[in-house]
């Protein structure tokens, strides 16, 4: 079993849509839970950081952490075209190597005007 | 403005030629990165980096070097480098505030091609 598993998509809503985006791990010591976005041809940028179990809302976007079904999601309400892009999300532990990053491998939306 | 940067920013050589990307930030971030990019293996990370003259291992750290002398500076070496080694390269440099918040950038990736 892989350490993060991401459904790679591609996943294609119509403006104004709520997207779910999701992740499940394994590895319990995981403590840190990251989303990102990528643009085509771009490097990645960071949308949302959380610790621990619980909600993160930003603006569109939320972030929950569920760490006894090992499953994170990241919600965006009101999907826009600029929305489209490959959505990774990442998670590490905390401790001595407490800046190891483990990857999913992204899914790809896309937002219909 | 708030960037990393990359150098070069594409790269064909063949096997064997050692090769350094560098990569700069001028954020005074503690915290740097490398990472590959992959069609079908997502991002990985290659080695990191927590402060100057500390570095450790990321998922695939076969094959690189890295050297952290100078805060801003984290280059990624490749001192034989194979086929396999193409791919897309990211440098990140990130810091952490003491209520919680991340502050992480990447850098315009390098396209590297290994013949």
């Amino acid at each position: 079993q892989k350490e993060v598993e991401q459904d790679p998509g591609p996943l294609s809503v119509p403006e104004g849509a709520i997207v779910s985006l999701n992740c499940t791990y394994s590895n319990s010591a995981f403590q840190y839970f990251m989303w990102y976005r990528q643009y085509s041809r771009k490097g990645p940028e960071l949308l949302m950081y959380t610790y621990s179990s619980g909600n993160k809302e930003d603006g569109r976007f939320t972030a929950q952490v569920d760490k006894s079904s090992k499953y994170i999601s990241l919600f965006i309400r009101d999907s826009q075209p600029s929305d489209s892009a490959t959505y990774l999300c990442a998670m590490r532990g905390s401790g001595g190597s407490n800046y190891k990053l483990t990857f999913g491998k992204g899914t790809l939306l896309t937002v219909n005007p | 403005e708030a960037q990393v940067t990359q150098n070069p920013r594409y790269l064909i050589t063949v096997t064997g030629k050692k090769l350094t990307v560098t990569c700069s930030q001028n954020m005074n971030h503690e915290y740097m990165s490398w990472y590959r990019q992959d069609p079908g293996l997502g991002l990985r990370q290659i080695y990191y980096s927590m402060n100057v003259e500390v570095t450790d291992k990321g998922d695939v750290p076969e094959g690189y070097k890295v050297s952290r002398k100078e805060k801003r500076n984290f280059p990624l070496i490749l001192e034989s480098p194979s086929p396999n080694q193409t791919s897309l390269y990211f440098c990140a440099s990130s810091t952490f505030t003491g209520t919680g918040k991340v502050w992480q950038f990447f850098g315009p990736g390098t396209r590297l091609t290994v013949l």
